[in-house]
């Protein structure tokens, strides 16, 4: 079975740049997520989708990100105009098995490394 | 939002060395999850958590769930070179993100085994 695929993994730009970033879930998993990992920290939450609407995205900084999931599949990330502070890892997650109790297995993928100079 | 400290941050041992990593909050979570992201790499779960008071081995790692679903501890017997990575726990936030809930994630704890 294939991962959580993303893309790119590594990106470098300048402050004020734009940047997108695309996840392709595991075949089948209804929710995505969006994980904002900055060094030394674990993953926050930007987003999630079930299947192509938003669930929560609470946590989304509206002014300058952006996601969405067309079609209920494949997912993209945006950030514009980008700040030295969104310097991070972004983790895209699927998960297939829904659960009252919160109890079913994300799978990451790897991640894209976003450095903002 | 449901917050989780994780303790020691950084933990540096020789091979053959036991070791416990702590997951606690002040808020009840209906499961807790650990798991673990090697560098470049995602998450991945190692374990979930339900019950108060459960207890789940996986060879030589150990988990275990406060009594009142508040806490949760991993402890590893023998530790290996092949056990380094950030270790997370994360409890699912019931009160966001729909019947799946979200996931918070704790800052981790750095584990490094010395050959």
């Amino acid at each position: 079975e294939a991962g959580v695929a993303q893309s790119p993994r590594y990106k470098i730009i300048e402050k004020r740049q734009s940047v997108a970033f695309w996840c392709n879930p595991i075949s089948g998993h209804a929710t995505l997520y969006w994980y904002q990992q900055i060094l030394g920290q674990g993953p926050k939450l930007l987003i999630q989708f079930q299947n192509n609407g938003v669930v929560d995205d609470s946590q989304l900084p509206k002014d300058r990100f952006s996601a969405e999931r067309l079609k209920g599949v494949d997912s993209t990330l945006k950030i514009q105009p980008a700040k030295l502070e969104d310097s991070a890892v972004y983790l895209c997650a699927s998960i297939a098995f829904v659960s009252s109790a919160g109890d079913g297995e994300l799978f990451f993928g790897e991640g894209s490394r976003l450095t903002v100079l | 939002t449901q917050l989780l400290e994780q303790s020691p941050q950084f933990l540096s041992i020789q091979e053959g060395e036991n070791l416990t990593v702590y997951c606690n909050s002040s808020s009840v979570f209906s499961s807790l999850q650990w798991y673990r992201q090697e560098p470049g790499e995602g998450p991945v779960l190692l374990v979930t958590v339900v019950t108060g008071g459960e207890v789940k081995k996986l060879k030589r790692l150990t988990f275990q769930f406060g009594d009142a679903r508040k806490d949760s501890s991993l402890h590893i017997t023998a530790a290996q070179p092949g056990d380094t990575g950030l270790y997370l726990c994360a409890g699912a936030d019931l009160n966001y993100g729909g019947s799946q809930g979200n996931l918070i994630f704790g800052k981790g704890t750095k584990l490094s085994v010395k050959p």
